[in-house]
Order: structure tokens, then sequence, then C-alpha cells
């Protein structure tokens, strides 16, 4: 399967607890964006890489949220401390430098107790 | 500005019938209109998408509908069935920049 990967794809912790999900994009991306989907609402933006470049950063993401991708190909979000109104799904996608497509991912569904 | 609203929020729809979907925007420097369509535990998925040099586009039982001057665009979907209930968004991007989703709308058809 040639398609963006996420992992893991449901994870539940306690409040406090720090997380960290993994996207591998399409290979030949060199674009990979990270939303966020609470129930009933559409994605909503978080960041976004360009290769290992970290190119732009919502409001949303708060200091408790990291992102990183470190050799351009796969990245990472980790939550530091984390609350329950961080339970959300959350989705990368990734892109061709230029192209307008995105292919998204299954996502990993966050559940904070 | 960056908002993009949609209506409805929920439709039904009997098989054979119509779906229409529709999106308004305000900001004009967007320049791409994809409709992602998503299943319950799925990533959204690229249905079709349109550019605001083009009035409509149609792909199989899919067509976007798009009027710039009104700052509108909707998504029929022709013959609708059952396997088509799922959640539909349209969304909107200015360059090769992040996507600006609309709330979704959840589309229901009967037999």
């Amino acid at each position: 399967d040639t398609g963006v990967s996420q992992d893991p794809r449901h994870k539940i912790t306690k409040r406090g607890q720090n997380v960290t999900f993994r996207c591998d994009p399409i290979s030949e991306h060199n674009r990979l964006y990270w939303y966020r989907q609470t129930l009933g609402q559409g994605p909503e933006f978080l960041t976004y890489f360009q290769n290992e470049a970290q190119l732009e950063k919502s409001r949303l993401l708060s200091d408790r949220f990291s992102a990183e991708r470190p050799k351009g190909s796969f990245s990472t979000l980790e939550i530091q401390r984390t609350e329950q109104g961080d339970s959300a799904m959350y989705l990368c996608a990734s892109s061709l430098a230029g192209g307008r497509e995105q292919f998204f991912g299954p996502g990993t569904r966050l559940t904070v107790l | 500005q960056q908002q993009v609203k949609q209506s409805p929020q929920s439709l039904i729809v009997q098989k054979g019938g119509i779906s229409i979907i529709n999106c308004a925007y305000e900001n004009t420097a967007f320049d791409y209109f994809p409709w992602y369509q998503q299943f319950p535990g799925k990533g959204p998925a690229l249905l079709i998408a349109i550019r605001p040099d083009v009035s409509e586009k149609k792909e199989g039982r899919f067509t976007i509908s798009f009027n710039k001057s009104a700052k509108q665009f909707s998504l029929h979907i022709m013959d609708s069935q059952p396997g088509d209930s799922a959640t539909y968004f349209c969304a909107a991007s200015i360059k090769t920049d992040k996507l600006i989703f609309g709330t979704g709308t959840r589309l229901q058809v009967f037999p």
C-alpha cells in the first residue's frame, strides 16, 4: 500500500501523560500536513512541513504540541501533558510540493481520560 | 475571511435522487476548491476538485458547480446510492497552502 499511514490508530491516555504519533507520507511527497478533527467538525490545520522544514504553525498548536520531520520522510507529533480537550482525531496528509491534492491517512484517534 | 461555510448540516436523499451540498467563502484569494468524502473512523478521501477559472467539473456521478461572482460552489451527486452515505466536506486553499474545511454535511441515502 503506497498511501499515507499513521500509527497508532487509537490511543487512550490519562490526563497529564505525553503521547507521540507517527505519520508516514506517500514516498515521493515532500509536503506533510497535520490536522486535528473533533467530532462533528471539519479538520483544522495544525502545521506543515516541506521536506524537513516546518513552514507554518497554527495558533491551535499550543506550546504543549511539537512536530518534527527530521529526515524529510516520516513525521512525529508529540503532545505533552495531555488535557481532555486534546481528545480528537489527528490526521496527517501529504502532497507534492507545488501540487494541490492532499492525501489523508486514516488518522489517530486520541482519547484523554 | 478564512472561513468556508457549508450547508446543509445533514441531508437525507432517496436512492436514485440528487444530493446537493453548498459552500460559500469570503476570501477571493482562494484558488483551489476540493471536496472530500469521509466514512466513520476513516480519513477524508479526495473526491473531486475545481479551480476558479472553470464553472463546472464533472467526474462520473459527481459534479462541482462554481460561481465565482457569488463566491459559492456546490457538489451534486447524481443517482445517489446507499454507498454514498458519508460525511462530505468542502475545502479551499491558496496556492499550495493548508486546506480550510467547511463543517461537513452528513448524507444519508435510503434505498
